[in-house]
């Protein structure tokens, strides 16, 4: 079964830093591109970041450049997101995500939710 | 990068067909025949419902269809069913190798 199984999500306060983890199963791992996508409660998706599958190509949102890194360990089948210098407004569930169709995401996780609070 | 422009809200009667559109720019969805569309329930993952403007992953019933002119893309649902009832959003990939989510849209089924 294809499967994305994130995890790493807590209550942190302003100005800390958390990594979050996406498990991958089902799949060649090695041979995806890897997203993050995150959503504020109540609020839309945002995308946030890529990475291509032997981790030297990546991309980021103009909102998380220079303060979030998304990295992979193939040998692992899992990616991962640092997240450094957090604000309010990155309280989300951030799902990691990927897909065997051109430019889109058919393979999801579930989720892990991310507060950011004094 | 702004997010593409959905109207918040769309509404149809069970059968009906409601469309919902997804506004961008030049460097974006007007550019690039990368748009792809997701549903979303409630506290549910995004799912998959069109890719490159208009074709459907397999499994996802041919009352959606996807459609481009110019800067702005269309999701077309036909024969409205109680179960499309969901969050829709649009995504396009960009001119600065990123990818881009519009506002997302609700679907109520009257």
């Amino acid at each position: 079964e294809v499967q994305l199984v994130e995890s790493g999500g807590d209550l942190i306060q302003p100005g800390g830093s958390l990594r979050l983890s996406c498990a991958a199963s089902g799949f060649t791992f090695s041979s995806n591109w890897m997203h993050w996508v995150r959503q504020a409660p109540g609020k839309g998706l945002v995308w946030l970041s890529e990475i291509n599958g032997d981790g030297i190509i990546t991309n980021y949102a103009d909102s998380v450049k220079g303060r979030f890194t998304i990295s992979r360990d193939n040998a692992k089948n899992t990616l991962y997101l640092q997240m450094n210098s957090l604000r309010a407004d990155d309280t989300a569930v951030y799902f990691c995500a990927t897909g065997n169709y051109l430019y889109a995401l058919n393979i999801w996780g579930q989720g892990t939710m991310v507060t950011v609070s004094s | 990068q702004s997010a593409l422009t959905q109207p918040p809200s769309v509404s149809g009667s069970p059968g009906q067909s409601v469309t919902i559109s997804c506004t961008g720019t030049s460097s974006d969805v007007g550019n690039f025949n990368r748009v792809s569309w997701y549903q979303q329930p409630p506290g549910t993952a995004p799912k998959l419902m069109i890719y490159e403007v208009s074709d459907r992953p397999s499994g996802v019933p041919d009352r959606f269809s996807g459609s481009k002119s110019g800067n702005t893309a269309s999701l077309t649902i036909s024969g409205l069913q109680a179960e499309d009832e969901a969050d829709y959003y649009c995504s396009s990939f960009t001119s600065s190798n990123t990818y881009v989510f519009g506002t997302g849209t609700k679907v109520t089924v009257l």
